[in-house]
């Protein structure tokens, strides 16, 4: 099945600077890659997510890049706010819509104001 | 439009206890889904439904774990006996074709 590996683990940021979370996906049918964000206590929510025929998409602050042929996906957030402060999930799904998403272990993203 | 219902918010239980959880779809979703959250993990797929039926259980321990969408509509998952690793949050979420949405959980203590 799909293994899902998300670096770093935690992440500490000054409000303002970026921050760039990774993802690397073992299966190569993979073709659906969202990104969720979720606060302490509170359910996962998604945030952006792209598809394999994609190499990039953006909104506002976040972006995410698609490398097919390396399989890595990674999350950027530009001008850091401390509402930023979350855990952030990676996952990845075979049939494009979100079916059996493998999630990665996390990160936890900490910005200092 | 409302969200995905979950009931209990908190429960505690001893091992060997029995324990079931409550999931209620967004209106119209046909596909649901439980998901296990151990503590500073991603959440793991269980089981998925599409409308009564089971699409995947390959994670679902099945020796303990059970769940049913008889109606299609609503579920319960249960846990017997359950194990002190069983405790989690158990997330619900259902899809109406697109994304999957989130329930808040129901956070599980097996003391």
């Amino acid at each position: 099945g799909e293994n899902v590996e998300q670096h770093p683990s935690t992440l500490s940021v000054q409000e303002g600077d970026s921050a760039v979370i990774k993802c690397t996906y073992s299966d190569s049918a993979s073709n659906y890659f969202p990104w969720y964000k979720q606060e302490l206590g509170k359910r996962p929510q998604l945030i952006i997510d792209i598809r394999s025929n994609v190499g990039e998409k953006k909104d506002q602050r976040i972006a995410v890049t698609l490398n097919k042929t390396a399989k890595h996906f990674s999350l950027h957030i530009t001008e850091t706010q401390p509402e930023d402060s979350a855990v952030y999930f990676c996952a990845a799904s075979m049939n494009n819509a979100g079916n059996m998403l493998t999630f990665g272990g996390g990160t936890r993203l900490m910005v200092k104001p | 439009e409302a969200g995905v219902a979950q009931s209990p918010r908190y429960k505690i239980i001893e091992k060997r206890q029995s324990v079931a959880f409550w999931c209620n779809p967004i209106s119209g979703h046909a596909t649901l889904y439980w998901y296990q959250q151990i503590l500073g993990q991603g959440p793991k797929l269980l089981i998925q439904f599409q409308n009564n039926g089971v699409v995947d259980d390959s994670q679902l321990p099945k020796d303990r774990f059970s769940a049913e969408r008889l109606k299609g509509v609503d579920s319960t998952l249960k846990i017997q006996p359950a194990k002190l690793e069983d405790s989690a949050v158990y997330l619900c979420a259902s899809s109406g074709g697109g994304q999957p949405l989130f329930g808040s959980g129901t956070q599980l203590s097996v003391l």
